[in-house]
Parts: structure tokens; sequence; C-alpha cells
């Protein structure tokens, strides 16, 4: 898998967006982009993932930048709920590949 | 919304004694996943099942541990003879498998506590 580098941490206010951001430089044609939130005491839950364009769903959108080396997690409204680690990572997932866990971003959320 | 099942909880027990942690993975779900994670550290990857077999593990996955699928609804991991430094949270996935990259879907985990 591709190393990744992600802040350690981040601080929002409630209602405004986030971009969390990802670098992950030594990026494989074949490797897709996956975001993954862990809640406190919780197992983590799948956020996002992309290959190559911006991809958009109902949690947040992922931005891939032209030469596929950083993406960004954007979150349009936090709010507490969101508080969470964030993890980037990149892997080629063909049939049951394994995912990779880093250290992640800890995001905090504050009225 | 299909989830994955995960028992116990929270399991205590002494040093030395087997343990089998329990996972019901989403049905249709063709990769099973344990996954554990140490108190205040990283998601660490343990071993990937896929048709009946191991298809990958990591250095952590020793002869201690072993994985078992035994009647098409279950998905153990069994710790032959825990070790202090086995306390930690153990996470179960799966995933489909069908066609490109598909979400992992976790559990919400064991707790495992070696007194």
């Amino acid at each position: 898998d591709a190393k990744t580098t992600q802040p350690n941490s981040m601080e929002s206010n409630e209602e405004e967006p986030v971009h969390l951001p990802c670098n992950h430089s030594t990026i494989s044609g074949t490797d897709y982009i996956h975001w993954y939130r862990q809640l406190p005491s919780q197992g983590p839950e799948y956020v996002i993932h992309g290959l190559t364009s911006n991809v958009n769903n109902r949690m947040a959108s992922l931005a891939i930048a032209e030469d596929r080396k950083s993406s960004t997690l954007i979150l349009h409204r936090a709010t507490l709920r969101d508080a969470a680690v964030y993890y980037c990572i990149v892997s080629f997932t063909g049939g049951g590949n394994k995912l990779t866990f880093g250290t992640g971003t800890q995001l905090k959320v504050e009225l | 919304e299909p989830e994955v099942t995960q028992t116990p909880s929270h399991q205590v027990t002494q040093m030395g004694q087997e343990v089998i942690l329990r996972c019901v993975p989403i049905s249709n779900h063709l990769y099973f996943y344990w996954y554990r994670q140490i108190l205040g550290q990283k998601v660490e990857f343990l071993v990937s099942f896929y048709n009946n077999e191991i298809s990958e593990k990591s250095e952590i996955f020793d002869d201690q541990f072993s994985v078992e699928r035994p009647d098409g609804s279950n998905f153990t991991l069994k710790i032959r003879s825990t070790k202090l430094e086995d306390s930690a949270m153990y996470f179960c996935a799966s995933r489909a498998g069908t066609g490109g990259p598909g979400e992992l879907f976790f559990g919400e985990g064991s707790r495992l506590t070696v007194l």
C-alpha cells in the first residue's frame, strides 16, 4: 500500500465545512483512495472512495488532485457527531486485499 | 441496513486461556477480515479469509491465532493461549467482493481483556 500523510489533528466549528487533507505521493495507477472514520469506541466506518475523479455521496465529497498525489475529504457541514479519527488509505483493492490503517486525523468539532 | 455483528462485546480471561471471538458477516459477502486495535494505537490487520481459506495474514497472526468459518454464517477468531499483550479491541469486517474496491463493513468490536 502507498504511504499516506495526514495531519494529526484538526479542529472545526459546527455547521462549517471541513477539509481534511491527505498526501499520497507514491500512489500507483491502480490504487484507489479510501476514507474511513472511527467514532469513539466504535469500529471503523466507510466514508468514501475514488480513483481519479471527484466523488460525492451523502456523507462527504472527495476531491482528488489531477496528479493523484493528494486528496481532500470534504465534510460540507460538520456536526458534533462528525468528531472522529479520519483515515486516508491508498490501496489497490482488487479482490479481497486488505486495507492498512495509519494514525489518521483526529477531528474535533466545537459548538 | 445490513451489519456485521460481533460477540461477545467484552470478554475477560486469564492469561493462557483459549478465547473464541465470533462474528456474523453480512450475508452474501465473500471476503472476511479480522483487525485489532490496542488501546490508543492504530487499527492493525490480522488476517483475511476467502473461499474457506486464509488469503493473507500479518506477522501478528502467529500460530496462537486461527480463524474458521464453521457453518457458512459465522466467522470466528480463536486465540489458543492468550497473553497479556493480546488485550485489545478485535474488529471483524466483511466485503462483498464483487466488482471493484467495495466498502469494508466493520462490526462494533469485541473487547478482550487478558489478566
